[in-house]
């Protein structure tokens, strides 16, 4: 059945790094562009950033530019989330997600169950 | 960016009621609008897309309309799995948000 499936979440002190990984499964994983989100304690959902089917367009919110990268293999069925300068305030629970294209009409119809991420000192 | 401002940020409401959430957009954007039901411990939930087209599976209670900057999500009869947070998202640009969320939960 059509899965994504998060790992890469832990513990890590501030300014550190980490990185997140999404392994898709059961559908054509290079034909969708993909997207992280993210949900902090307490707080809504927050969209972080997307990437193109190709891995050639990528997009970030303002929030994490400059420190965290999107990037995927598509010979590994993976999308990635490289996390730099952590701060305690990306402290949350992060979704991948995939849609069709970028932008466009339809939403995200795919969602992962998440990997949580606790930056603390 | 495009901001999306939804309201109200909760609900109060009884099994059987129809409810409303409404979503504006701080520049016009057609109908790139999507609405998502959230439940703790839960993946988010794609309900409806293209302001008003139901994703499969989601039950006809659900409905969505508006263009432009200002959007609805309606349910009708609350069935006591409804109850849960519901966001409005943009896909209009190539940065997508969400709304702040409606917490919707039980009278």
């Amino acid at each position: 059945q059509v899965q994504l499936v998060e790992s890469g979440g832990g513990v890590v002190q501030p300014g550190r790094s980490l990185r997140l990984s999404c392994v898709a499964s059961g559908f054509t994983f290079s034909s969708y562009a993909m997207h992280w989100v993210r949900q902090a304690p307490g707080k809504g959902l927050e969209w972080v950033a997307v990437i193109s089917y190709d891995g050639n367009k990528k997009y970030q919110a303002d929030s994490v530019k400059g420190r965290f990268t999107i990037s995927r293999d598509n010979s590994k069925n993976t999308l990635y989330l490289q996390m730099n300068s952590l701060r305690p305030e990306d402290t949350a629970l992060y979704y991948c997600a995939r849609s069709v294209v970028v932008p466009a009409s339809y939403g995200l119809d795919v969602w992962g169950q998440g990997t949580t991420v606790s930056v603390c000192s | 960016d495009i901001q999306m401002t939804q309201s109200p940020s909760s609900l109060s409401a009884s099994v059987g009621d129809r409810v409303t959430i409404t979503c504006r957009a701080s520049q016009s954007m057609s109908t790139y609008l999507n609405w998502y039901q959230h439940k703790p411990g839960k993946a988010p939930k794609l309900l409806i897309y293209d302001a008003s087209t139901l994703q499969n599976g989601v039950p006809s209670r659900f409905s969505g309309s508006g263009s432009g900057t200002d959007f609805t999500l309606t349910i009708n009869n609350l069935q006591p799995e409804d109850f849960a947070s519901y966001y409005c998202q943009q896909s209009y640009s190539t940065r997508y948000s969400f709304g702040q969320g409606t917490n919707l939960e039980i009278k």
